[in-house]
């Protein structure tokens, strides 16, 4: 009953390196997010998938890139990490067509950046 | 834009008191509205959900109603348990077709045996 699965679950980096967020759901969910929590702010998202091959920009784009690579998986990519992206990074995915429905959530992957 | 606005935290209570959480939101047309909790260390949960104007999401004894007319969704609970320290998000589903989800800044909650 695995859900939605992130790896990694910690991760430290230091400035102007790049790394891989994977995130993978097993309930053939069409649309998948990737938000990023910060204290006082909330979640804000970053990127969705609405469908398989499709991505769209959230409300903080800037500094990621994702691919949808199959229906299961998302991946969140930082291509010259920054200090201000040090976060706790969350997936999500529904599988609603209208976003009625509920988000699951995987457990979070904290980043910290030097 | 849609926003979605709760009370600022921390909320400390003792245990078996009364809690009201407020949530205010900004939408054009008919939102869905969420409540999410999350637990320290872990990923956020639906708590509770409200589709529609007038209806009443409930769950492990928490409430709210999706109230049109003054754009609120409330979340209350009776009797607070220690069990029931989280963080508390509130939430809706953006109107404009795009799928978004947009989340107020969340209320950690803190109750005291």
């Amino acid at each position: 009953n695995a859900g939605v699965t992130q790896t990694p679950k910690f991760q430290v980096l230091k400035t102007g390196q790049s790394m891989t967020l994977q995130c993978a759901q097993d309930m053939n969910h069409n649309s998948m997010y990737w938000y990023r929590q910060d204290p006082g702010m909330g979640l804000r998202l970053i990127y969705y998938s609405a469908s398989e091959g499709t991505t769209d920009k959230g409300e903080v784009p800037n500094g990621y890139n994702v691919s949808r690579l199959n229906k299961r998986e998302f991946s969140l990519r930082l291509e010259s990490a920054a200090p201000s992206q040090t976060s706790v990074y969350f997936c999500a995915s529904t599988p609603a067509a209208a976003n009625t429905g509920e988000l699951f959530f995987g457990e979070g992957s904290r980043l910290t950046v030097l | 834009g849609d926003s979605v606005t709760q009370m600022e935290g921390p909320v400390t209570l003792s245990e078996e008191a009364f809690l009201t959480i407020n949530c205010t939101y900004t939408a054009t047309g008919y939102p869905s509205l969420f409540w999410y909790v999350q637990y320290p260390g872990e990923g956020l949960q639906l708590l509770l959900k409200a589709t529609k104007a007038d209806d009443k999401g409930s769950n492990k004894g928490f409430e709210a109603t999706y109230r049109k007319e003054t754009t609120s969704f409330h979340l209350e609970k009776g009797s607070v348990q220690v069990s029931d320290s989280a963080v508390y998000f509130c939430a809706l589903s953006a109107t404009s077709g795009t799928y978004k989800y947009i989340f107020g800044t969340g209320t950690r909650l803190k109750v005291l045996a």
